[in-house]
Protein backbone atom coordinates (compact mmCIF):
# COMPACT_ATOMS: atom_id res chain seq x y z
CA UNK A 1 0.00 0.00 0.00
CA UNK A 2 1.46 3.40 -0.95
CA UNK A 3 2.05 5.41 2.06
CA UNK A 4 3.42 8.94 3.02
CA UNK A 5 4.73 9.91 6.47
CA UNK A 6 5.31 13.74 7.23
CA UNK A 7 7.56 14.66 10.22
CA UNK A 8 7.69 16.41 12.22
CA UNK A 9 3.85 17.28 12.74
CA UNK A 10 4.23 20.67 13.75
CA UNK A 11 7.16 23.17 13.71
CA UNK A 12 8.09 26.56 15.27
CA UNK A 13 10.55 28.59 14.05
CA UNK A 14 11.91 31.98 14.52
CA UNK A 15 11.20 34.50 11.87
CA UNK A 16 15.09 33.77 9.56
CA UNK A 17 15.25 30.53 11.09
CA UNK A 18 15.86 28.29 8.32
CA UNK A 19 15.00 24.44 8.20
CA UNK A 20 13.92 21.54 6.57
CA UNK A 21 10.80 19.17 6.62
CA UNK A 22 11.02 15.51 5.74
CA UNK A 23 8.41 13.32 3.50
CA UNK A 24 9.12 9.59 3.64
CA UNK A 25 7.20 7.76 1.18
CA UNK A 26 6.88 3.71 0.26
CA UNK A 27 4.82 3.60 -3.18
CA UNK A 28 4.63 1.21 -6.15
CA UNK A 29 6.51 2.80 -8.32
CA UNK A 30 7.10 6.78 -8.19
CA UNK A 31 5.08 9.00 -11.12
CA UNK A 32 5.49 12.28 -9.34
CA UNK A 33 6.05 13.05 -5.82
CA UNK A 34 3.79 16.73 -4.76
CA UNK A 35 4.39 19.52 -2.25
CA UNK A 36 1.40 21.98 -1.52
CA UNK A 37 1.09 24.23 0.97
CA UNK A 38 -2.34 24.74 2.85
CA UNK A 39 -4.17 27.74 4.56
CA UNK A 40 -6.61 27.78 7.22
CA UNK A 41 -10.28 27.35 5.67
CA UNK A 42 -8.58 27.02 2.28
CA UNK A 43 -8.14 24.65 -0.40
CA UNK A 44 -4.30 23.07 -0.48
CA UNK A 45 -2.31 25.26 -3.23
CA UNK A 46 0.32 23.64 -5.42
CA UNK A 47 4.13 24.17 -4.52
CA UNK A 48 6.13 21.98 -6.79
CA UNK A 49 6.41 18.54 -8.48
CA UNK A 50 9.46 16.32 -8.36
CA UNK A 51 9.47 13.51 -10.49
CA UNK A 52 12.78 11.95 -10.30
CA UNK A 53 15.94 11.15 -7.24
CA UNK A 54 18.06 13.99 -7.76
CA UNK A 55 15.94 16.40 -8.80
CA UNK A 56 15.52 20.32 -7.07
CA UNK A 57 13.11 22.82 -7.43
CA UNK A 58 13.05 26.27 -5.65
CA UNK A 59 10.49 28.75 -5.32
CA UNK A 60 11.50 32.51 -3.58
CA UNK A 61 12.48 30.77 0.16
CA UNK A 62 11.45 27.36 -0.24
CA UNK A 63 13.44 24.35 -1.78
CA UNK A 64 12.28 20.95 -3.10
CA UNK A 65 14.58 17.71 -2.94
CA UNK A 66 13.77 14.43 -3.99
CA UNK A 67 15.89 10.80 -3.15
CA UNK A 68 14.08 7.02 -3.73
CA UNK A 69 12.48 7.24 0.04
CA UNK A 70 12.34 10.46 1.12
CA UNK A 71 11.73 14.16 0.12
CA UNK A 72 12.90 17.65 2.20
CA UNK A 73 11.24 20.87 1.60
CA UNK A 74 13.90 23.32 2.79
CA UNK A 75 12.46 26.93 3.88
CA UNK A 76 15.39 29.64 3.93
CA UNK A 77 15.41 32.38 5.81
CA UNK A 78 11.73 32.05 6.92
CA UNK A 79 9.21 34.82 7.12
CA UNK A 80 5.89 34.72 9.34
CA UNK A 81 3.55 34.81 5.71
CA UNK A 82 5.69 31.15 5.85
CA UNK A 83 3.33 29.81 8.46
CA UNK A 84 1.07 27.35 6.83
CA UNK A 85 0.50 23.36 6.63
CA UNK A 86 2.95 22.26 4.13
CA UNK A 87 1.47 18.87 2.52
CA UNK A 88 3.67 16.36 0.46
CA UNK A 89 1.59 13.63 -1.57
CA UNK A 90 2.82 10.77 -4.29
CA UNK A 91 1.08 9.69 -6.99
CA UNK A 92 2.22 6.04 -8.33
CA UNK A 93 2.95 4.54 -11.55
CA UNK A 94 0.55 1.78 -11.45
CA UNK A 95 -2.36 3.60 -13.71
CA UNK A 96 -3.94 5.69 -11.13
CA UNK A 97 -4.41 9.07 -11.18
CA UNK A 98 -5.35 9.70 -7.43
CA UNK A 99 -2.74 11.20 -4.96
CA UNK A 100 -1.84 9.76 -1.39
CA UNK A 101 -1.09 12.56 0.83
CA UNK A 102 0.80 12.90 4.15
CA UNK A 103 -1.02 14.09 7.45
CA UNK A 104 1.09 17.76 6.84
CA UNK A 105 3.36 18.99 8.84
CA UNK A 106 1.84 22.65 10.77
CA UNK A 107 4.84 25.87 10.32
CA UNK A 108 4.50 28.22 12.74
CA UNK A 109 7.20 31.41 11.95
CA UNK A 110 7.04 33.73 14.64
CA UNK A 111 7.85 37.17 14.20
CA UNK B 1 -9.69 32.59 -15.33
CA UNK B 2 -12.03 31.47 -12.34
CA UNK B 3 -9.96 28.88 -10.07
CA UNK B 4 -11.73 25.90 -9.54
CA UNK B 5 -15.22 27.03 -7.57
CA UNK B 6 -17.21 24.70 -4.99
CA UNK B 7 -20.49 25.63 -3.31
CA UNK B 8 -21.91 25.51 -0.80
CA UNK B 9 -18.37 26.70 1.45
CA UNK B 10 -20.27 25.67 4.63
CA UNK B 11 -23.02 23.20 4.67
CA UNK B 12 -25.36 21.77 7.41
CA UNK B 13 -27.01 18.53 7.58
CA UNK B 14 -29.10 17.11 10.29
CA UNK B 15 -28.27 13.36 10.36
CA UNK B 16 -30.72 11.83 7.57
CA UNK B 17 -30.54 14.32 5.74
CA UNK B 18 -28.69 14.02 2.22
CA UNK B 19 -26.42 16.55 1.08
CA UNK B 20 -25.17 17.85 -2.55
CA UNK B 21 -21.67 19.32 -3.01
CA UNK B 22 -21.05 21.06 -6.23
CA UNK B 23 -17.73 21.86 -8.13
CA UNK B 24 -17.30 23.57 -10.81
CA UNK B 25 -13.42 22.88 -12.62
CA UNK B 26 -11.45 25.69 -14.07
CA UNK B 27 -12.40 25.95 -17.75
CA UNK B 28 -10.99 23.88 -20.09
CA UNK B 29 -9.98 21.16 -17.40
CA UNK B 30 -11.82 17.72 -18.23
CA UNK B 31 -10.80 15.56 -15.12
CA UNK B 32 -12.29 16.57 -11.75
CA UNK B 33 -10.98 14.57 -8.32
CA UNK B 34 -12.85 14.75 -5.30
CA UNK B 35 -11.26 14.30 -1.55
CA UNK B 36 -11.94 14.30 1.96
CA UNK B 37 -9.92 16.05 4.73
CA UNK B 38 -11.21 14.43 8.22
CA UNK B 39 -10.10 15.96 11.32
CA UNK B 40 -6.80 15.12 12.28
CA UNK B 41 -6.14 13.59 9.13
CA UNK B 42 -4.44 13.43 5.74
CA UNK B 43 -6.55 14.35 2.62
CA UNK B 44 -8.06 10.98 1.41
CA UNK B 45 -8.75 10.45 -2.30
CA UNK B 46 -12.61 9.61 -3.18
CA UNK B 47 -13.50 9.47 -7.02
CA UNK B 48 -11.91 10.87 -9.98
CA UNK B 49 -14.58 11.59 -12.80
CA UNK B 50 -13.97 12.63 -16.49
CA UNK B 51 -17.20 14.22 -18.33
CA UNK B 52 -19.87 11.34 -18.19
CA UNK B 53 -18.11 8.87 -16.85
CA UNK B 54 -16.33 7.65 -13.36
CA UNK B 55 -12.84 5.89 -13.85
CA UNK B 56 -11.57 5.71 -10.48
CA UNK B 57 -14.04 5.05 -7.05
CA UNK B 58 -11.96 3.26 -5.02
CA UNK B 59 -12.01 5.42 -2.31
CA UNK B 60 -15.77 6.07 -2.36
CA UNK B 61 -17.97 4.43 0.32
CA UNK B 62 -19.87 1.67 -1.28
CA UNK B 63 -22.57 2.93 1.08
CA UNK B 64 -24.60 6.72 0.90
CA UNK B 65 -22.12 8.28 -1.53
CA UNK B 66 -22.21 8.60 -5.38
CA UNK B 67 -20.51 11.45 -7.64
CA UNK B 68 -21.39 12.43 -11.38
CA UNK B 69 -19.41 14.82 -13.42
CA UNK B 70 -22.52 15.72 -16.39
CA UNK B 71 -21.73 16.77 -19.65
CA UNK B 72 -23.09 20.12 -18.77
CA UNK B 73 -22.87 22.14 -15.55
CA UNK B 74 -20.79 21.37 -12.59
CA UNK B 75 -20.06 17.68 -10.62
CA UNK B 76 -21.29 16.57 -7.98
CA UNK B 77 -20.64 14.57 -4.62
CA UNK B 78 -23.74 13.41 -3.14
CA UNK B 79 -23.92 11.92 0.31
CA UNK B 80 -27.67 10.36 1.48
CA UNK B 81 -28.24 10.28 5.40
CA UNK B 82 -25.54 11.79 6.17
CA UNK B 83 -24.21 10.76 9.67
CA UNK B 84 -21.86 12.97 12.30
CA UNK B 85 -18.73 10.77 10.73
CA UNK B 86 -19.18 12.19 7.66
CA UNK B 87 -18.26 15.43 9.14
CA UNK B 88 -15.63 17.10 7.04
CA UNK B 89 -13.80 19.31 4.63
CA UNK B 90 -14.72 17.98 1.10
CA UNK B 91 -12.42 19.29 -1.14
CA UNK B 92 -12.48 19.03 -5.40
CA UNK B 93 -9.84 19.30 -7.65
CA UNK B 94 -9.61 19.53 -11.69
CA UNK B 95 -6.55 19.41 -14.02
CA UNK B 96 -6.74 19.61 -17.92
CA UNK B 97 -4.58 15.93 -18.18
CA UNK B 98 -3.82 13.89 -15.87
CA UNK B 99 -0.95 16.05 -13.95
CA UNK B 100 -1.47 19.22 -12.40
CA UNK B 101 -4.05 19.20 -9.88
CA UNK B 102 -5.60 22.51 -9.08
CA UNK B 103 -7.85 21.97 -5.98
CA UNK B 104 -11.14 24.34 -5.02
CA UNK B 105 -11.65 25.68 -0.90
CA UNK B 106 -13.83 23.38 -0.30
CA UNK B 107 -16.97 22.76 1.16
CA UNK B 108 -17.03 22.33 5.01
CA UNK B 109 -19.60 19.96 5.91
CA UNK B 110 -20.99 19.69 9.57
CA UNK B 111 -24.13 17.04 10.62
CA UNK B 112 -25.59 17.47 13.41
Amino acid sequence: EDQVTQSPEALRLQEGESSSLNCSYTVSGLRGLFWYRQDPGKGPEFLFTLYSAGEEKEKERLKATLTKKESFLHITAPKPEDSATYLCAVQAGSGSEKLVFGKGMKLTVNP
Amino acid sequence: NAGVMQNPRHLVRRRGQEARLRCSPMKGHSHVYWYRQLPEEGLKFMVYLQKENIIDESGMPKERFSAEFPKEGPSILRIQQVVRGDSAAYFCASSPTIYGYTFGSGTRLTVV
